[in-house]
């Protein structure tokens, strides 16, 4: 079974700085890899997504992440942080290949909490 | 298109009573999940349907029931809450078919058991 471990539970970034918010994974291949931000109050929202290819993504708001097989990892990164992106972040991993019977579940790490100081 | 919609939004409970949580989508997907957020521990798979008239159990089922007899609609129940049920709730849609782009997520509902 797959499982996703985000190690830092708050993050506290000035605008401005840049930012890394760290996701590793553990699943016996590769993984299709996502990352998901909720501000508060709200549901989950997209950012990006990993299936295979480049393993440097972009996604929406200026992020990016990338792909590191050999490390497990998947960190999500922006270079210049906006007071706008505090929130939490969610990095999720799902197993390949996807089995419609197997209902293509998604597995969530605990979520890291990016508070953005002035 | 209103997407996924979860009703109600807030509900407080006592302990012993029930209830449902109603998640609708109007996008005709075929798979439906129900998650708990709890803080620190991400989102925890608790039921899902792969289609109509079908549900199977996550990584959480405890305490928890779930159907599906219309497509567009998959329901949360709880027979008899417990403190330890109070979370929030999301519902995630997946179309079934076609490249997995990721989930389309409800808005959440947030259940206090008291």
């Amino acid at each position: 079974a797959q499982s996703v471990t985000q190690p830092d539970i708050h993050i506290t970034v000035s605008e401005g700085a840049s930012l890394e918010l760290r996701c590793n994974y553990s699943y016996g291949a590769t993984p299709y890899l996502f990352w998901y931000v909720q501000s508060p109050g709200q549901g989950l929202q997209l950012l990006l997504k990993y299936f295979s290819g480049d393993t440097l993504v972009q996604g929406i708001k200026g992020f990016e992440a990338e792909f590191k097989r050999s490390q497990s990892s998947f960190n999500l990164r922006k270079p210049s942080v906006h007071w706008s992106d505090a929130a939490e972040y969610f990095c999720a991993v799902g197993a390949r290949p996807l089995n419609n019977n197997a209902g293509n579940m998604l597995t969530f790490g605990g979520g890291t909490r990016l508070m953005v100081k002035p | 298109n209103a997407g996924v919609t979860q009703t109600p939004k807030f509900r407080v409970l006592k302990t012993g009573q029930s209830m449902t949580l109603l998640c609708a989508q109007d996008m005709n997907h075929e798979y439906m999940y129900w998650y708990r957020q709890d803080p620190g521990m991400g989102l925890r798979l608790i039921h899902y349907s792969v289609g109509e008239g079908t549900t199977a159990k996550g990584e959480v089922p405890d305490g928890y029931n779930v159907s599906r007899l219309k497509k567009q609609n998959f329901l949360l129940g709880l027979e008899s809450a417990a403190p330890s049920q109070t979370s929030v709730y999301f519902c995630a849609t997946y179309p079934g078919t076609g490249r997995f782009f990721g989930y389309t997520f409800g808005s959440g509902t947030r259940l206090t058991v008291v």
